[in-house]
């Protein structure tokens, strides 16, 4: 596997408050994703990364910020979290020499 | 847009029988990857394909690209109670080139 780690691998927070989920690489890949899985949904895109400081908006964007400060890290924040944002969160990295990408082993968020 | 249809969503079979899944896409794709996720586990990257036609197989997986590069599939020959989960194809297409995933088909082993 690569050399991905999310943490915290799960939580529970209340609604209203601010989350920040972190994807470590230790690849030095240049794209690097956040993802979000549901039933019935599959992999939904939230936002990408083609750089430090280079992002940009997936298909579910809405209520959620990236920031990547380092090639390593790339974070996913929810500024004020729903329970419409329960989901299992994966981030994914990709070298930018072909298409596949390399999953992290997710992070489960449970908000009540 | 772009869009990336899967079936079945869900299939049991008798373990030893051979199962397939089929993507198909919207639009034409660049090229095409398919993954596998074991239950409470992440998606992890099979294969990737690229040309028109191609197959191509790993042990007893075969993995088909179309002709007109907007379907895919992937055949399991004798499966067996490790091949559970669910596989989820990923196309890249359209203008931005970006890869769209399939809602994936979750795969139940019957002993």
């Amino acid at each position: 596997d690569a050399g991905i780690t999310q943490s915290p691998r799960h939580k529970v927070t209340e609604t209203g408050t601010p989350v920040t989920l972190r994807c470590h690489q230790t690849e030095n890949h240049r794209y690097m994703y956040w993802y979000r899985q549901d039933p019935g949904h599959g992999l939904r895109l939230i936002h990408y990364s083609y750089g430090v400081k280079d992002t940009d908006k997936g298909e579910v964007s809405d209520g959620y910020s990236v920031s990547r400060s380092k090639t390593e890290d790339f974070l996913l924040t929810l500024e004020s979290a729903t329970s419409s944002q329960t989901s299992v969160y994966f981030c994914a990295i990709n070298p930018g020499t072909s298409y596949e990408q390399y999953f992290g082993p997710g992070t489960r968020l449970t908000v009540t | 847009g772009q869009q990336v249809m899967q079936i079945p969503q869900y299939q049991h079979v008798q373990e030893g029988e051979d199962f397939t899944t089929y993507c198909n896409s919207s639009t034409t794709l660049s090229n095409i990857q398919w993954y596998k996720q074991r239950p409470g586990g992440h998606p992890v990257f099979l294969i990737q394909l690229v040309k028109s036609g191609e197959v191509k197989k790993q042990k007893r997986l075969t993995f088909q690209f179309g002709e007109a590069k907007k379907n895919s599939s992937l055949h399991i020959t004798a499966t067996q109670t490790t091949d559970e989960g669910t596989s989820f194809c990923a196309g890249a297409g359209g203008r931005d080139d970006k890869i769209i995933f399939g809602k994936g088909t979750r795969l139940h082993i019957l002993p």
